[in-house]
């Protein structure tokens, strides 16, 4: 059984170009929340897909979106990258409705250098 | 609006002594409370929750985190700390809305056992 995976695993941009992240979530799991992790900081909630649609979002501008495919894997798009943007994005899977819906299981994630 | 407060950035300790890693929380509702653990180049892994019931909850790895309604805390504890238990600590919380959950993190706690 697959758990969570991201790719690519580490990825170099210059400042003002555009990346997109993939994630497959956990076998079963539906929903998917997009997470940013600066170097010495903690996960930072970016947003949440579920059946296609963001549902929730966190403190984060436009130039992040994303999206959700039919087979509920999913994409982070960041436009105009900016030197701030380097970090480590984090990808978590979890089961909307099932018993234990509240956990979360994290990919390893893919690390985002902006030079 | 949820909130994770961990209050030491760094928990030195030496094998075999005991450890407490600290976490306040604040929120409007209900919540789920979770430590996760982050080993080096790795993904999250969850050590523990408390979604209702008793105050105390034992997690993987012996260890242990009591809920503290009156003082919004869910402090992390070990009796014996081992050299592999060296990692980054992650305290967070969960708040279920129409959305559905969204957890929160706080900014980690690096636990470095020394021999």
């Amino acid at each position: 059984d697959a758990g969570v995976t991201q790719s690519p695993t580490h990825l170099i941009k210059t400042r003002g170009q555009q990346v997109t992240l993939r994630c497959s979530p956990k076998s079963g799991h539906d929903t998917v929340s997009w997470y940013q992790q600066a170097l010495g900081q903690g996960p930072q909630f970016i947003f949440q897909y579920y059946e296609e649609e963001e549902r929730q979002r966190g403190n984060f501008p436009d130039r992040f979106s994303g999206h959700q495919f039919p087979n509920y894997s999913s994409e982070l798009n960041v436009n105009a990258l900016l030197l701030g943007d380097s970090a480590l994005y984090l990808c978590a899977s979890s089961h909307r409705a099932g018993p234990t819906n509240e956990k979360l299981f994290f990919g390893s994630g893919t690390q985002l250098s902006v030079l | 609006a949820q909130s994770v407060t961990q209050l030491d950035s760094q928990v030195p300790v030496f094998e075999e002594a005991p450890v407490e890693l600290r976490c306040n929380y604040s929120s409007s509702v209900s919540v789920y409370l979770f430590w996760y653990v982050q080993y080096p180049n790795q993904g999250l892994q969850l050590l523990l929750k408390y979604l209702s019931g008793s105050t105390l909850v034992k997690g993987i790895n012996g260890f242990e985190a009591e809920f503290n309604k009156s003082q919004t805390s869910f402090h992390l504890r070990k009796p014996s700390v081992h050299i592999s238990d060296t990692a980054e600590y992650f305290c967070a919380v969960s708040e279920a809305n129409t959305g559905g959950f969204k957890t929160i993190f706080g900014a980690g706690t690096r636990l470095f056992v020394k021999a």
